[in-house]
């Protein structure tokens, strides 16, 4: 069946570090992979998203690179603070004319010590 | 534009009741999809609905139903709950794309 396994599952670095999460999913037709932040007792939040056609995509600090062939997508977060404490997690979907059901990894705890 | 939005916010039900849980989608939104967040674990998907129909469906048993109003509001029902229901429910509107979740309601069943 459908799966997505996410590493680590709790990570810890100093302020100014990079950090890097990993997922791999199973479904090859599997299309479209966005990332979550979730802050204790909050909603995930979209932090950025990756297509199929895409290798790699960055925003500001945060990229994501994608291998399609090895089925590997991963979470890149550069010089980390503090705020950046938080459950990040992988998701993987075959998008397609609006369905767009989410598999979801089990989450990485991120801590970024001052 | 209020983002999505669930109602209740928390709740407390004993084994066997049935509870009905809600969601409003973000404005422009007319996908609206349930997922369960069980502690320390990732969200995993229930089901979508799309024009008042269930259009892909996780593996949840049967006791989970749902429904989606011509608002494109939706519904959750749990029947004959149980422990392992203990959970955050989260719902998450869409369009074409990304979805946004909504801060979800936290079901502890006793």
């Amino acid at each position: 069946g459908e799966n997505v396994e996410q590493h680590p599952s709790t990570l810890s670095v100093q302020e100014g570090d990079s950090a890097v999460i990993k997922c791999t999913y199973s479904d090859s037709a599997s299309n479209y992979f966005p990332w979550y932040k979730q802050e204790l007792g909050k909603r995930p939040q979209l932090i950025i998203d990756i297509r199929s056609n895409v290798g790699e995509k960055k925003d500001q600090r945060i990229a994501v690179t994608l291998n399609k062939t090895a089925k590997h997508f991963s979470l890149h977060i550069t010089e980390t603070q503090p705020e950046d404490s938080a459950v990040y997690f992988c998701a993987a979907s075959m998008f397609s004319g609006g369905y767009n059901k989410l598999i979801f990894g089990a989450g990485t705890r991120l801590a970024v010590h001052p | 534009d209020a983002g999505v939005t669930q109602s209740p916010t928390h709740l407390i039900k004993t084994r066997g009741q049935q509870v009905t849980l809600r969601c409003s989608p973000k404005s422009g939104h007319d996908t609206v999809s349930w997922y369960q967040q069980a502690l320390g674990q990732g969200p995993q998907f229930i089901f979508q609905y799309y024009e008042e129909e269930e259009r892909q469906r996780g593996n949840f048993p049967d006791r989970f139903s749902g429904h989606q109003f011509p608002n494109y509001s939706s519904e959750l029902n749990v029947n004959a709950l149980l422990l392992g229901d203990s959970a955050l429910y989260l719902c998450a509107s869409s369009t074409h794309g990304e979805q946004f979740f909504g801060p979800g309601t936290r079901l502890t069943v006793l």
